[in-house]
């Protein structure tokens, strides 16, 4: 079974603060990763996305990729009480008969202390 | 102009009844998908449609039955409901089949209660 591991916190950090966020997969053949953010009673959104080893910056927010370590990580700076939300890793699948499926971690809850 | 709709928002019903819940996008996209988040946020795939053919068909009871009358529109009908049915069902599409770095967008969600 293929699994995605993120640590359900809830983590908490200052305002101002650095928030890392991290994340393991078992599927050595996955290829692309991704991190959505969920508010409370909201759907799922795309915040990054990552394919290669290294990181991967935008904005506030930058991705790292390990895929020797098969760990993938979010960091945001300058964290805001506005991030407080669920950030879920999303690892991609091969399904087979070329069709691909995301599997999920069970997130892991921020909380951003004014 | 929302991309990814769903009806109803809200659906509370009791134990044995049959519902449906519809999702349509207007993204263009080829692929469509149904999510079950439970209780405790774990997000899981149910189905995928390509084109209006199942491409992903995870081991859900087979009183779940998707139909896509089109590719842009993805149903989920639920014969005999059960209280572990209890739960937010979220609609998404991608433009692909969800390789490389796809994008997938979610709906609004679904949140039924089995009584």
């Amino acid at each position: 079974q293929k699994e995605v591991e993120q640590n359900s916190g809830p983590l908490s950090v200052p305002e101002g603060a650095i928030a890392s966020l991290n994340c393991t997969y078992s599927d050595r053949g996955s290829q692309s990763f991704f991190w959505y953010r969920q508010y409370s009673g909201k759907s799922p959104e795309l915040i990054m996305s990552i394919y290669s080893n290294g990181d991967k910056e935008d904005g506030r927010f930058t991705a790292q990729l390990n895929k020797a370590s098969q760990y993938v990580s979010l960091l945001i700076r300058d964290s805001q009480p506005s991030d407080s939300a669920t950030y879920l890793c999303a690892v991609n699948v091969y399904s087979g008969a070329g069709s691909y499926q995301l599997t999920f971690g069970k997130g892991t809850k921020l909380s951003v202390i004014p | 102009d929302t991309a990814v709709s769903q009806t109803p928002k809200y659906l509370v019903t009791q134990m044995g009844n049959d519902k449906s819940i519809k999702c349509e996008q207007n993204l263009g996209h080829d692929t469509m998908y149904w999510y079950k988040q439970d209780s405790k946020k774990f997000l899981k795939i149910m189905f995928s449609y390509n084109n209006k053919e199942l491409i992903i068909n995870e081991t859900v009871p087979n009183r779940f039955s998707p139909k896509s009358p089109d590719k842009a529109h993805l149903n989920l009908h639920i014969n005999s409901l059960e209280l572990g049915d209890s739960a937010v069902y979220f609609c998404a599409s991608s433009l692909g089949t969800g390789g490389g770095e796809e994008t997938q967008y979610f709906g609004p969600g679904t949140r039924l209660l089995v009584l």
